[in-house]
């Protein structure tokens, strides 16, 4: 069946460090695939998001590519602010699982000033 | 802005007790969710509804059951609550789309906790 595998946290890092959070998964069909972010205290929100193969996502100064070949989303950003320190969740949908949302586990991010 | 709204934040139950959780959405979407969220499990689906009066069995629906009676509100029931009912509660929207994934929008939360 479809699933979503992502790294797992805490991960710490410093302001203005470089953010690599890795995402795979597993799907039988052509997938979408989502980042949400859940800042503390609030619900998720849709980051990004990319519906085929090789599309890149972007938002916030986030971005992830839809790579097939390695059925990997990872989410990255060039200089973290303390500010994205959050929850990020990496999720598919696709025809066999009904178009439902198959969510990760969820990495917290950390942000060190 | 789409805009998701849970009736509480935070609650407080006790064993046995039957606990209402409300989700009200004002966008006019088509389809609603209510998701748990566990440390180290993300999210799992409980019930979701893509119209009024309909409703679809999740991952997770045992001890649980859902009302949607108006098409902008959509509500979590525990018949009987129990200890390992204690999570945080999502409750989400989205419109409607045959063939693929649109954006869920999700409030804020209900922390549950059974005692």
């Amino acid at each position: 069946g479809n699933s979503v595998t992502q790294m797992e946290g805490p991960v710490t890092l410093s302001e203005e460090a470089f953010l690599t959070i890795n995402c795979t998964y597993t799907a039988t069909g052509y997938p979408s695939l989502f980042w949400y972010v859940q800042y503390p205290g609030e619900g998720l929100q849709l980051l990004l998001k990319a519906t085929k193969a090789d599309d890149k996502g972007s938002n916030k100064g986030f971005e992830a590519t839809y790579r097939k070949e390695t059925t990997s989303f990872h989410l990255e950003k060039g200089s973290v602010q303390v500010s994205d320190s959050a929850v990020y969740f990496c999720a598919l949908s696709d025809v066999n699982s009904n178009y439902q949302l198959i969510w990760g586990a969820g990495t917290k991010l950390i942000i060190k000033p | 802005d789409v805009k998701v709204t849970q009736s509480s934040r935070y609650l407080v139950k006790r064993t046995g007790e039957k606990v209402f959780l409300e989700c009200v959405q004002d966008m006019d979407h088509e389809n609603m969710f209510w998701y748990r969220q566990d440390p180290g499990l993300g999210l799992r689906l409980i019930y979701f509804s893509y119209d009024v009066k309909m409703k679809e069995k999740g991952d997770i629906p045992e001890g649980y059951s859902v009302s949607r009676e108006k098409k902008e509100r959509f509500s979590l029931i525990l018949e009987s609550a129990s200890t390992n009912q204690t999570s945080m509660y999502l409750c989400a929207s989205s419109v409607d789309s045959q063939w693929y994934q649109e954006t869920q929008y999700f409030g804020p939360g209900t922390r549950l906790l059974v005692l």
